[in-house]
């Protein structure tokens, strides 16, 4: 079946600017997850959703950051007054169950903050 | 600091020859996954082992795992230039906590 999908590939936008990263999990997975993976390094946790349970927001830098999963499905990530240091791959992944399971990632947004 | 950590942080070598990268972590898990990463982008899982388990195989990958030292290895045999990626492990930190990432190991095979 279909892997997850992120959208858009590559953004570039001003600082300042609000962007929206959208997120579309393997159909069935109730597990989301948002990492963030600046150039050279490893993945920074950023956010999970677990089925119809609260959140994990403990890895959110920053209250410009922010999401949300809508019917337990498509996720979006929000980064509001963007700054130079967001510049980042953000990834999704998701899982079947839960956050001890083989996740299975997409191929990130490439962003890009001037 | 990481719950994870590879060693080496970078790895060059020639077509035909194994590559071995190790992982140490800091607190009890429940299991230890490694990921591959090609060009940047997402993450492809490899292979997942638990911390009941010493040993496993995949194909040409034999991860093993030793809970009193609280380190990983995977070990790359007849490394192939389709193999140059970045190499993570994840720890679940035990107890439930989400998975943790180690910085990396990049791998380069010559060919």
């Amino acid at each position: 079946g279909a892997g997850v999908s992120q959208s858009p590939s590559n953004k570039v936008t001003e600082k300042g600017k609000d962007v929206e990263l959208r997120c579309d999990p393997i159909s069935g997975h109730t597990a989301l997850y948002w990492y963030r993976q600046s150039l050279g390094q490893g993945l920074e946790f950023l956010i999970y959703f677990q089925g119809n349970s609260a959140p994990d927001k403990s890895g959110l830098p920053s209250d410009r950051f922010s999401a949300e999963r809508t019917g337990g499905s498509v996720s979006t990530l929000t980064i509001q007054r963007t700054q130079q240091e967001d510049s980042a791959v953000y990834l999704c992944a998701s899982s079947l169950l839960g956050h001890q399971e083989t996740q299975y990632f997409g191929p990130g947004t490439r962003l890009l903050v001037l | 600091s990481q719950q994870g950590e590879e060693d080496p942080q970078a790895l060059s070598i020639q077509e035909g020859e194994n590559a071995t990268m190790n992982c140490s972590y800091k607190t009890s898990i429940n299991n230890l996954q490694w990921y591959r990463q090609n060009s940047g982008r997402g993450l492809v899982h490899l292979i997942l082992i638990r911390s009941n388990e010493r040993e496993k195989h995949s194909g040409r990958l034999r991860v093993t795992l030793d809970t009193s030292k609280k380190s990983s290895s995977l070990l790359i045999t007849a490394s192939r230039a389709a193999d140059t990626a970045s190499y993570f492990c994840a720890t679940d930190g035990g107890a439930g906590n989400m998975l943790t990432f180690g910085g990396g190991t990049r791998l380069m095979v010559k060919p």
